[in-house]
């Protein structure tokens, strides 16, 4: 059972234009949301988290969307550049804790030069 | 946030063999983690590594099979016992420094089993 899905598995957006990652949650008791960023050969990084009590998170040019009436997350990246491609991962914990998360199984973003 | 160096970075194990990982952690951390990221796969929480304690593992994964260490706040240990080829995955080790900070991660451990 997936709490956290990551429907596409792969996305290539051009330089310069909008990327949207979206994630969907099946578990109410999440509260907590984060989206790391993966490269082959390292473990995942922090990019950016919302709590439930927000409906948005802007981090330069990432901005996390949260709408727990559909539990629904959305990262954008604008504009996207080349290095911004890698593997991101939605994640998702309750309590508020930042810590024992339940992740997705990631979306292979490839921005195009 | 904290860097945590993990290794071996890779490894080919023969099965029914046992692997022992490492991380270390630059500094003082309250709790750390290990996942399993199977081909393809998301990334799956094995257990918290309570320090001075047991660890807590989580559902499907017990202590016989990955047994694990947490000596002091700064470093952990995760073995994988009587190997076969199902337990070839990255392995992932993370941090957290305090109670509202983000986890940070491992670069993790490629493990093949053959």
């Amino acid at each position: 059972d997936q709490q956290v899905k990551q429907n596409s598995p792969s996305l290539s957006v051009q330089e310069g234009r909008i990327s949207i990652l979206n994630c969907d949650y099946t578990n109410s008791m999440f509260d907590y949301f984060l989206w790391y960023k993966k490269y082959p050969a390292e473990g995942p990084t922090f990019l950016i988290s919302i709590s439930s009590i927000k409906d948005k998170n802007e981090d330069g040019r990432f901005t996390v969307f949260l709408n727990k009436s559909a539990k629904h997350l959305s990262l954008h990246i604008v504009p996207s550049q080349p290095g911004d491609s890698a593997v991101y991962f939605c994640a998702a914990s309750a309590g508020f804790s930042a810590r024992q998360l339940t992740f997705g199984s990631g979306t292979q973003l490839t921005v195009l030069p | 946030s904290a860097v945590i160096s993990q290794k071996p970075s890779r490894d080919i194990c023969q099965r029914g063999t046992s692997l022992t990982i490492q991380c270390q952690v630059d500094s003082q951390v309250t709790m750390m983690f290990w996942y399993r990221q199977q081909p393809g796969q998301s990334l799956t929480l094995i257990a918290t590594a309570n320090q001075g304690s047991e660890a807590t593992y989580e559902s499907g994964f017990v202590i016989d099979k990955f047994p694990i260490s947490r000596p002091n706040l700064t470093f952990s240990t995760l073995t994988v016992s009587n190997m076969s080829p199902e337990d070839s995955s990255i392995y992932l080790c993370s941090g957290a420094e305090g109670t509202n900070t983000e986890a940070f991660f491992g670069q993790g451990t490629r493990l093949t089993v053959v």
